[in-house]
């Protein structure tokens, strides 16, 4: 969806690196909520966020809506090869109708 | 709860002939969606009901694509004639407005569709 850009849209990194995932709006956000997709597999629901400045974490997994609800981070700390996949960013641009951006194809080698 | 359910997995169909795709959403979800993934056009929304009624098709690409909710447990999504461009995974997702600050939306597994 063009409502919503992510970057990178491909990432490979080492096993043990940190690294981090933006999701930008032009529009103010509802809510935003960030999935993970394995290859060939449906969407896991991380988490999602409503206020601005919003801060939530799942395992090593953390994720920040900024003050103006347009934009949200995903950053994962340490990672594994059990974080490979495909994550996306869900927003409630009207509310009700969720939307997604063009995901970003995580790789963890060891 | 057994999670969101579609059937068939996998779909493969010559041209022309009718598919008809099906999902069963989480009881007592109140929102349920239709989205399909490409690799060129990634997750597009194409329609979605709240109470069974439809609230908005704007994403259904063409007349041959239809949806219907004839009661909160199911749902369909039927595409009429087919064509190979309408090959894709085809996801069902529902949801409780209260809780999908908690829970999200819960995806099904998909459809993987191909059109020959």
């Amino acid at each position: 969806s063009q409502e919503l850009e992510q970057s990178p849209q491909s990432l490979i990194v080492q096993e043990g690196k940190n690294l981090t995932i933006n999701c930008t709006s032009s529009k103010t956000l509802y809510g935003l909520y960030w999935y993970k997709q394995k290859y060939g597999e449906g969407l896991i629901f991380l988490m999602m966020l409503q206020k601005g400045g919003e801060e939530k974490s799942h395992e090593k997994i953390t994720a920040k809506l900024d003050e103006k609800k347009q934009q949200s981070s995903l950053h994962i700390t340490a990672s594994q090869p059990s974080h490979a996949g495909i994550y996306l960013c869900g927003a409630d641009i009207i509310t009700d109708k969720l939307i997604f951006g063009t995901g970003t194809r995580l790789q963890v080698f060891p | 709860d057994a999670g969101v359910i579609q059937s068939p997995r996998h779909e493969v169909t010559e041209m022309g002939q009718e598919v008809t795709l099906r999902c069963k959403p989480i009881s007592g979800h109140d929102y349920l969606f239709w989205y399909r993934q490409t690799m060129m056009r990634g997750l597009e929304l194409l329609i979605y009901f709240n109470n069974n009624v439809p609230i908005d098709d704007s994403g259904m690409p063409e007349d041959r694509f239809s949806a219907k909710m004839p009661n909160a447990s199911f749902s369909t999504l039927k595409i009429q004639p087919s064509e190979p461009r309408d090959s894709a995974v085809y996801f069902c997702a529902s949801s409780f407005y209260w809780d999908s600050a908690n829970y999200g939306y819960t995806f099904g597994s998909g459809t993987r569709l191909t059109v020959v």
